[in-house]
């Protein structure tokens, strides 16, 4: 079945402090996207990114970075140098398709607390 | 181009009523799927629609849920009868089609809150 799990429910780190999200994944498909969102205070859903399966080069975009690695169905973000405003909860995600259709299924959630 | 417009973004319903959620999706898409996340939890599926199709229900409560995307006008989330368990912030998300290479765009959400 697939399946994402994020094992750290939740996460303190202190302004400036690097911090790695875990994600790890379980499907049966060959061809797959991954994704990871962020849900501030606020309560909106923000795509941060969309990795495919067959692209397993890191990725980093300002002071996020993703590690994808495929061999331990792994998929996971890194924040550097963190800021009070990163404080949120993040969503690692996995697509599925089968029979004509398409959905996500998400982890349960990294709670990121930052402080000052 | 506007994104996905949920309505309303807050909603307060006494046990009993009737909830209805409603979705607009992104200009061009005919597929919708809506998504349930319950308090501290992550997004569930409970539907996935095009035009005036069902195409999946499979994460949908057998009972007092339904959903509709009419060929005119925005999609609907209904949940008749509502109960404190209902709860819980909806998204939804629309996409221009299905494929694995599917991009799907969400909209900021309804918190329903049964009181």
């Amino acid at each position: 079945a697939q399946k994402v799990t994020q094992a750290q429910t939740e996460i303190s780190v202190v302004e400036k402090e690097d911090v790695t999200l875990d994600c790890v994944y379980e499907t049966r498909d060959t061809t797959y996207y991954l994704f990871w969102y962020k849900q501030p205070p606020s309560g909106e859903l923000v795509f941060l990114i969309r990795r495919n399966s067959f692209d397993e080069q890191n990725e980093i975009s300002g002071r996020y970075s993703w590690n994808f690695q495929k061999s331990t169905s792994s998929f996971n973000f890194t924040i550097t140098a963190s800021q009070v405003v990163d404080s949120a909860v993040y969503f690692c995600a996995l697509s599925e398709i089968m029979d004509s259709s398409y959905k996500l299924i998400f982890g349960s959630g990294t709670r990121l607390l930052v402080r000052p | 181009n506007a994104g996905v417009m949920q309505n309303p973004r807050h909603l307060v319903r006494r046990r009993g009523q009737e909830a209805r959620l409603r979705c607009s999706p992104m200009k061009g898409h005919s597929h919708v799927y809506w998504y349930r996340q319950l308090p501290e939890e992550g997004l569930k599926f409970m539907v996935y629609l095009q035009k005036e199709n069902i195409i999946d229900e499979s994460g949908m409560p057998k009972e007092r849920f339904s959903a509709e995307f009419p060929k005119e006008g925005p999609s609907i989330l209904r949940i008749q009868q509502v109960v404190r368990g209902d709860s819980a912030a909806y998204f939804c998300a629309s996409s221009p089609g299905v494929s694995m290479n599917t991009e799907a765009f969400f909209g900021q959400g309804t918190r329903l809150t049964v009181v």
